[in-house]
């Protein structure tokens, strides 16, 4: 479909291992965000690119997560030694313009993390 | 304390009902407003944005009182459909640059037949 796309749709891990996420944001779109949510909570804002800048990564919780997006496309969420505290869904969401216009943001169904 | 403050809930009323959702948010720089909608496992999408003179789409209509920081959110008629949880958000301008979306935790509504 046209919308944004994210794999793996689920993902179980074991404490220590890394993981890598990958984001599929809708075509043209300059924005990309990526959202962690907890079970019960609502999504927390980890980090934005406009094209292929981060322009805003102050919500990333450690440096064991580190966020790239090298052409202005394909962005890839990535965990070093996961800890169980990372079990959540990751949500990338894609908007047209720069953030700061009124475009709508669209959000991909999410990565399901569960570290054991 | 959160930046943006909703009841939990669970709000379990019977179809037919009409429902309110409050919200409060901490920071006087919000510059935007939306309610969201979450179905079970899957992604949010945007119900609709909240505007200052207050709007209302169909069944649904929202409030913004910008000096006591409140936004609210009406169902009228509820279906069986709208079991969902709603999302209170706002955008932010942090640091002269992007603004970025701050959701609530969300409250879950269950309509009953």
């Amino acid at each position: 479909g046209a919308g944004v796309s994210q794999s793996p749709r689920y993902k179980v891990a074991k404490r220590g291992q890394d993981v890598a996420l990958r984001c599929d944001p809708i075509s043209g779109h300059v924005s990309l965000f990526w959202y962690q949510q907890a079970l019960g909570q609502g999504p927390e804002f980890l980090t934005y690119f406009q094209n292929e800048a981060q322009l805003d990564k102050s919500g990333l919780p450690s440096d064991r997560f580190f966020a790239e997006r090298p052409e202005g496309s394909v962005s890839t969420l990535k965990i070093q030694r996961t800890q169980q505290e990372d079990s959540a869904v990751y949500l990338c969401a894609s908007s047209l313009g720069p953030q700061g216009g009124g475009n709508t943001i669209y959000f991909g169904e999410g990565s399901w993390l569960t570290v054991v | 304390r959160k930046e943006v403050e909703q009841d939990p809930g669970p709000f379990n009323v019977p179809e037919g009902a009409t429902v309110a959702f409050n919200c409060t948010y901490s920071n006087s720089a919000s510059q935007s407003f939306f309610w969201y909608r979450q179905d079970c496992r899957k992604e949010p999408k945007l119900l609709m944005s909240v505007y200052s003179s207050g709007n209302e789409d169909g069944r649904f209509t929202a409030q913004l009182n910008r000096a006591s920081q409140y936004i609210s959110l009406l169902i009228r008629d509820s279906k069986l459909s709208d079991s969902a949880t709603y999302l209170c958000v706002v955008k932010v301008l942090r640091g002269g640059s992007q603004g970025n979306l701050i959701f609530g935790k969300g409250t879950k509504l269950s309509v009953k037949p």
